[in-house]
């Protein structure tokens, strides 16, 4: 099973600012990554898939780059709504699919 | 637009059994591949199962394989979980969702339904 490690556990950032979320995988993953979005009481919002292809309606300020085991999100201009909970996900060797511990995104 | 809408959640005693369902609408449900995925309280996500869009193959997180069944049913556009001999670390909000082209991405989740098992 390939063990996904999110880093900072809480991030702590102004509106405005960029945010860095990291996420490292086990083993290689190729691209095979995905990134979600969680605020409380909600489902999961897919952002991100390969890495960083943005999904439908996800705004440009959200970039997301890496391969193999290390891979970024980057949230620029930082607004109200980014605060939350992020996951990322692998989907290259399955079952099962596996997802980090999550990355909350705090305002500083 | 798109509506997974899960259902099924409650109370239930260790040992016992619970079936969910999940609604979908505004889709092809025939087309996709469908995911649960559960989170307990507090905690973060873990995936429970998968099964193609026909039917044809399902796969199971080892937590719940060989208590938890999946199943679709393409003609109402519903996907269910067969969960027995729950045991109280299945506690957790249960979500589908629809996989984006087959390749293990959610794209779209319900709201989840909340699973309690406590005797």
């Amino acid at each position: 099973e390939i063990v996904m490690t999110q880093s900072p556990a809480t991030l702590s950032v102004s509106p405005g600012e960029r945010a860095t979320l990291s996420c490292r995988a086990s083993q290689s993953v190729s691209s095979n990554l995905a990134w979600y979005q969680q605020k409380p009481g909600q489902a999961p919002r897919l952002l991100m898939y390969r890495a960083s292809t943005r999904a439908t309606g996800i705004p440009a300020r959200f970039s997301g780059s890496g391969s193999g085991t290390e891979f970024t999100l980057t949230i620029s201009g930082l607004q109200s709504e980014d605060f939350a909970v992020y996951f990322c996900q692998q989907y290259n060797n399955w079952p099962p699919y596996t997802f980090g511990q999550g990355t909350k995104l705090e305002i500083k | 637009q798109v509506q997974l809408v899960e259902s099924g959640g409650g109370v239930v005693q260790p040992g016992r059994s619970l079936r969910l369902s999940c609604a979908a609408s505004g889709f092809t449900f025939s087309n996709s591949a469908m995911h649960w995925v559960r989170q307990a309280p507090g905690k973060g996500l873990e995936w429970v199962a998968v099964l193609w869009f026909d039917g044809s193959n399902e796969y199971y997180a080892d937590s719940v394989k060989g208590r938890f069944t999946i199943s679709r049913d393409n003609s109402k556009n519903t996907l269910s979980l067969q969960m027995n001999s729950l045991r109280a670390e299945d506690t957790a909000v249960y979500y589908c969702a629809r996989d984006l082209a087959a390749a293990g991405i959610g794209d779209f989740w319900g709201q989840g339904t909340l699973v309690t098992v406590s005797s």
